[in-house]
């Protein structure tokens, strides 16, 4: 198994520019979710899905979309990038179980974004 | 608002040491406590504990909440560097989006 995938592993955009930040499990997990780490702040929620064609809004959304069409895929949009979303994201699952289980969750390696 | 606080902000000891890592939290509905070590990348999970007064261990690691001081330790006995890393609290306050981070504690083990 590979885990929690990411791509790019880091990315440099220019304010105004659009993205796609990858992210891929292979653990048939039904819960999946976006967190960016930003000094002083600790992970933040950006967007969560419980399942195939299900997201939701996390702590910190706007700027941010999300999609999720597989199982496997949960891909993070960003529509319009701004200095402000300078942070490395992370991806992460977990499985379902008799509902969310947070002492599994997986996160993936991180994808450094800086906004200039 | 719910709010994890984690202190200190950065530590840095000799290996053999005691480590001692606080965490305290205010969230509505509590239903547990995370501790997480992030090394360079991605968080790892260490514990989750949702009961007060009973220590969980993993080898030199151990932790235990008190539900009654809203808080939790984090313990590191015979650091080594490669204890070396960021420890992340985060408390589950009501469903998997209701998870909220402390911004961690930077430990440093020297020789």
């Amino acid at each position: 198994n590979a885990g929690v995938t990411q791509t790019p592993k880091f990315q440099v955009l220019k304010t105004g520019q659009s993205m796609t930040l990858q992210c891929a499990q292979d653990m048939n997990h039904e819960y999946m979710s976006w967190y960016r780490q930003d000094p002083g702040m600790g992970l933040r929620l950006i967007h969560y899905s419980v399942g195939a064609g299900i997201t939701d809004q996390g702590e910190v959304p706007n700027g941010y979309n999300v999609s999720r069409s597989t199982t496997e895929d949960f891909p993070l949009r960003l529509l319009s990038a701004a200095p402000s979303q300078t942070s490395v994201y992370f991806c992460a699952s977990s499985l379902q179980g008799a509902g969310p289980s947070l002492e599994t969750q997986y996160f993936g390696p991180g994808t450094r974004l800086l906004v200039l | 608002e719910d709010k994890v606080v984690q202190s200190p902000l950065s530590l840095v000891v000799h290996e053999g040491d005691t480590v001692t890592l606080n965490c305290s939290y205010e969230v509505t509905n509590f239903r547990s406590l995370l501790w997480y070590k992030q090394e360079k990348k991605a968080p790892t999970f260490l514990f989750m504990l949702t009961s007060s007064g009973i220590e969980k261990k993993s080898g030199r690691l151990s932790s235990i909440l008190d539900k009654k001081e809203l808080s939790s330790i984090l313990n590191i006995t015979a650091s080594q560097t490669g204890d070396s890393a960021i420890y992340l609290c985060a408390v589950n306050s009501g469903g998997y989006q209701k998870v909220t981070f402390g911004t961690g504690t930077k430990l440093q083990v020297i020789p």
